[in-house]
């Protein structure tokens, strides 16, 4: 079945820092990427997506590009603030595993970040 | 903006106890969907529905059932309470288009001694 593999945390930086957090991912169709976002005591919110081969998600100065060719969808930032601190999670969804909806999330990646 | 909440942010219950988790969202979404969070697992889908009255089994739906018998409101029910479901409870919802993004409750932190 379909996989999303991210990387372990947990992560500390120092503000100001590159952030990079690896995903890769396993699916047998041509699946949508997610990135989500946990902030402290909150539910999941949608950071950013990728619908197809070679598009980049960007928000909030977060980019990933969904790239075919390694089957990765690698999170970045250039300059990492305090506010940033959160779980991020790798996610997909795969039409072709029996319905669009389900998301296969990996297992999440801690990141702290001290001013 | 969409609003998805749950029932309670933080819940205390006895082993053997029935437990019942409500969801509601307010944007006429078609899917909804349980998962639990726990630390080095990440999210695991119990249960979802995709219309009123209807649901499929998740990747772990051992131990709990659903009921959606309106199109707003998603319950989960623990039938008797173990120790081993102590976790996080997360409903989403969803629009029936494709590639949309699924909008997270607040979470609901169950603990069952």
């Amino acid at each position: 079945g379909d996989s999303v593999t991210q990387m372990e945390g947990p992560v500390t930086l120092s503000e100001e820092a590159f952030l990079t957090i690896n995903c890769t991912y396993t699916a047998t169709g041509y699946p949508s990427l997610f990135w989500y976002v946990q902030y402290p005591g909150e539910g999941l919110q949608l950071l950013l997506k990728a619908t197809k081969a070679d598009d980049k998600g960007s928000n909030k100065g977060f980019e990933a590009t969904y790239r075919k060719e390694t089957t990765s969808f690698h999170l970045e930032k250039g300059s990492v603030q305090v506010s940033d601190s959160a779980v991020y999670f790798c996610a997909l969804s795969d039409p072709t595993q029996g319905g669009s909806e389900k998301l296969v999330f990996g297992k999440g990646t801690k990141l702290t970040v001290n001013p | 903006d969409v609003k998805v909440t749950q029932s309670s942010r933080y819940l205390v219950k006895r082993t053997g106890e029935k437990v019942f988790l409500e969801c509601v969202q307010d944007m006429d979404h078609e899917n909804m969907f349980w998962y639990r969070q726990d630390p080095g697992l990440g999210l695991r889908l119990i249960y979802f529905s995709y219309d009123v009255k209807m649901k499929e089994k998740g990747d772990i739906p051992e131990g709990y059932s659903v009921s959606r018998e309106k199109k707003e409101r998603f319950s989960l029910i623990l039938e008797s309470a173990s120790t081993n479901q102590t976790s996080m409870y997360l409903c989403a919802s969803l629009p029936g288009t494709a590639y949309n993004e699924q909008f997270f409750g607040p979470g609901t932190r169950l603990t069952v001694l």
